[in-house]
């Protein structure tokens, strides 16, 4: 089946030790997203790609950076994990065509900073 | 800035009765509406949109939700509720996004739990 997957879905990491999360995805659509969620509060967009296109939000720290090398594959850095940025992250992929508006998500990698 | 607002943070309904989780929008132009659901530790899982058309839009696991113009409002709805229904549902607009790509701007969310 087509799908979303992000690894790891646990990940712990220490204080200021860069860390990286990864997404791919075999539905072939050319935006991918990334989103914080923390406790289940509403999901937060930090950016997006479209097509090889980086699209940043105006809120989103500098601590966060993100690479998509293909199509399929795409990586959220962050290069000092602070307290404040223990969370679920999810990956979200769309296909810019027609009314498909819709999102789809993967399971997401929840991040412990010690 | 388009946004959604979901009224309840908590809806408890007996397993077999209906159930509605309310949500209502803010948009400047025509709305696109969306459901989601989670389950613990899990993400999203897309559930049902309207774009256009019938008010009334059917989706998976027999949910809908009814569009009201008049009232901004994009309730979701199911004729008969189950335990497993029982997650975090969450109301979602397209916002304006730069670059392309449709930004979601998500509410608050709404703790569904189902009772036997």
């Amino acid at each position: 089946d087509a799908m979303v997957i992000q690894n790891p879905r646990y990940q712990v990491t220490q204080f200021g030790k860069p860390v990286t999360l990864s997404c791919s995805q075999t539905l072939n659509h050319n935006v991918m997203y990334w989103y914080q969620q923390k406790s289940s509060q509403a999901p937060k967009l930090l950016f997006h790609y479209y097509d090889k296109d980086f699209n940043n939000e105006a809120d989103t720290p500098d601590n966060f950076q993100s690479r998509r090398p293909n199509t399929s594959f795409c990586f959220l850095d962050i290069r000092s994990p602070g307290l404040g940025d223990a969370a679920m992250y999810l990956c979200a992929t769309s296909r810019d065509q027609g009314r498909t508006y819709e999102q789809y998500f993967g399971p997401g990698t929840r991040l412990t900073v010690t | 800035a388009q946004s959604v607002a979901q009224p309840e943070d908590q809806v408890n309904v007996a397993e077999g009765n209906p159930l509605t989780v309310k949500c209502t929008y803010s948009v400047s132009g025509n709305p696109y509406l969306f459901w989601y659901v989670q389950y613990p530790n899990r993400g999203l899982q897309f559930l049902l949109k309207y774009i256009t058309g019938d008010n009334l839009v059917k989706g998976s696991y027999g949910f809908e939700a009814e569009f009201n113009k008049s009232q901004t409002s994009f309730h979701l709805k199911k004729p008969s509720a189950l335990v497993s229904d029982s997650a975090l549902y969450f109301c979602a607009v397209r916002d304006q996004i730069t670059g392309g790509g449709n930004k979601l701007t998500f509410g608050t969310g709404t703790q569904l739990k189902v009772e036997l």
